[in-house]
């Protein structure tokens, strides 16, 4: 596709679920970066990847929280045994190489009941 | 400290109007981007600006990179600009930044017809 796809859209669990979020870049970019919005806020940063390695995983808020991109293209963030707190939207980005302009996929709203 | 800083947090305009964001950053930037969240939530791109002037239609932006801030100008606003406006930065200094992004908190713009 032309743009950075993520799906489901929306994405309703319950309390202690585990979650699968999928992200698929842009063709080519190598770059890829998932990021957390809650209501009223500005994206924050979870974890950056170059290639297949996660360069940076710094802005994970906890254990509970992982993601891979095992061929360097697709990307799924994972979260274990979900709290309320989680519940945000969880935007993807890409870019052709780290620091060059990013561009974000529609995000995925997570709900945790 | 604060990272990035927007200005207004909200703005109301008569649709013809003209309006100017703010967006400061504390530090030298590698990279910084402008994006327009619709109503459904999907960021779009509307500058890669980390420095210098650039026009795109009735948008168009400026950054100064020396003096640490970026501007965004709307000109003959519609209806249909409404929405919030982000900065994001990748500062040059952040830590071991990897070129993710650090945001604002937005401007949410409302124009009426």
């Amino acid at each position: 596709g032309a743009g950075v796809s993520q799906t489901p859209s929306n994405k309703v669990t319950e309390k202690g679920k585990y979650v699968e979020l999928r992200c698929d870049p842009i063709s080519g970019h190598t770059a890829l970066y998932w990021y957390r919005q809650s209501l009223g806020q500005g994206p924050e940063f979870l974890i950056y990847f170059q290639g297949t390695g996660a360069a940076d995983d710094s802005g994970l808020p906890n254990d509970r929280f992982f993601a891979v991109r095992p061929e360097g293209s697709v990307s799924t963030l994972k979260i274990q045994r979900t709290e309320r707190g989680d519940s945000a939207v969880y935007l993807c980005a890409s870019s052709p190489q780290r620091r060059t302009e990013a561009f974000f996929g529609q995000g995925t709203r997570l709900t945790v009941v | 400290g604060i990272q990035v800083e927007q200005s207004p947090p909200d703005l109301i305009l008569q649709e013809g109007a003209n309006s100017t964001l703010r967006c400061n950053f504390s530090d030298s930037v590698n990279n910084l981007q402008w994006f327009h969240q619709n109503p459904w939530g999907q960021l779009i791109n509307l500058f890669y600006i980390p420095s210098g002037t650039k026009q795109n239609g009735r948008l168009s932006a400026t950054t100064v990179a020396t003096e640490r801030y970026s501007l965004l100008y709307i000109s003959s606003s519609q209806t249909t600009d409404s929405g919030v406006y982000f900065c994001a930065v990748d500062l040059m200094n952040y830590g071991g930044s990897q070129g993710n992004l650090i945001f604002g908190k937005g401007t949410k713009l409302s124009v009426k017809p």
